[in-house]
């Protein structure tokens, strides 16, 4: 089967660090993604990863292990406004499809 | 450059009608995906559609649901005869290939509610 686990929901304070993990178990792996989504909003893309390692951008890091089937996103100086659901997706081999966990939210609070 | 559009974003219907939910992509754009999202739930893929093709759709339900993306015109899911259980939001994203390493931008969705 298809599964994909991440924390229901987590907490931060503004200004500090937060790491929300993803594991993940697919038939077989061909990239996996971070998109962030706002309460009514459309999902926006955060990051892409599809070999072993780290993808900076900005305040903003994606980890990967494939050898674990882990993923992580790093959110350093945390902003409220990154206060959000945080959906990591896995596109399996051979299909077309992107194959979503149930999201992570994210409350940071002052 | 517009974004994906996709409307109506707020739908009501009674139980048995049908529900007709359109999508246009980015310009330039000729591959579309279907989700479903129920509160507080991830996405759930649906439909993958080129123009004039279904690629895959291991993901919509057997009955009463359909999707299509003439050659001209926006990508269409139609849920005919609505229940209660199909109130969620569908989302519609696009990408100008397929989701290799392609991120893919996603609509507002349009959020059905079903009396």
């Amino acid at each position: 089967g298809q599964n994909i686990d991440q924390p229901t929901e987590m907490t931060a304070t503004e200004g500090a660090i937060v790491q929300i993990n993803c594991t993940y178990q697919t038939s077989g792996f061909n990239g996996l993604f971070w998109y962030q989504q706002h309460a009514g909003e459309a999902p926006t893309f955060l990051s892409y990863n599809v070999l072993d390692g780290l993808e900076e951008k900005g305040r903003f890091s994606s980890f990967l292990s494939r050898s674990k089937g882990y993923s992580y996103l790093l959110l350093k100086e945390l902003q409220m406004k990154d206060s959000a659901s945080y959906l990591c997706a896995v596109k399996s081999a051979g299909g077309f499809k992107t194959i979503f966990g149930a999201g992570t939210r994210l409350f940071v609070k002052a | 450059n517009a974004g994906v559009m996709q409307n109506p974003r707020h739908l009501v219907r009674r139980r048995g009608q049908e529900a007709r939910l359109r999508c246009s992509p980015m310009k330039g754009h000729s591959h579309v995906y279907w989700y479903r999202q129920l509160p507080e739930e991830g996405l759930k893929f649906m439909v993958y559609l080129q123009k004039e093709n279904i690629i895959d759709e291991s993901g919509m339900p057997k009955e009463r649901f359909s999707a299509e993306f003439p050659k001209e015109g926006p990508s269409i899911l139609r849920i005919q005869q609505v229940v209660r259980g199909d109130s969620a939001a569908y989302f519609c994203a696009s990408s100008p290939r397929e989701q290799g390493n392609t991120e893919a931008f996603f609509g507002q969705g349009t959020r059905l509610t079903v009396v």
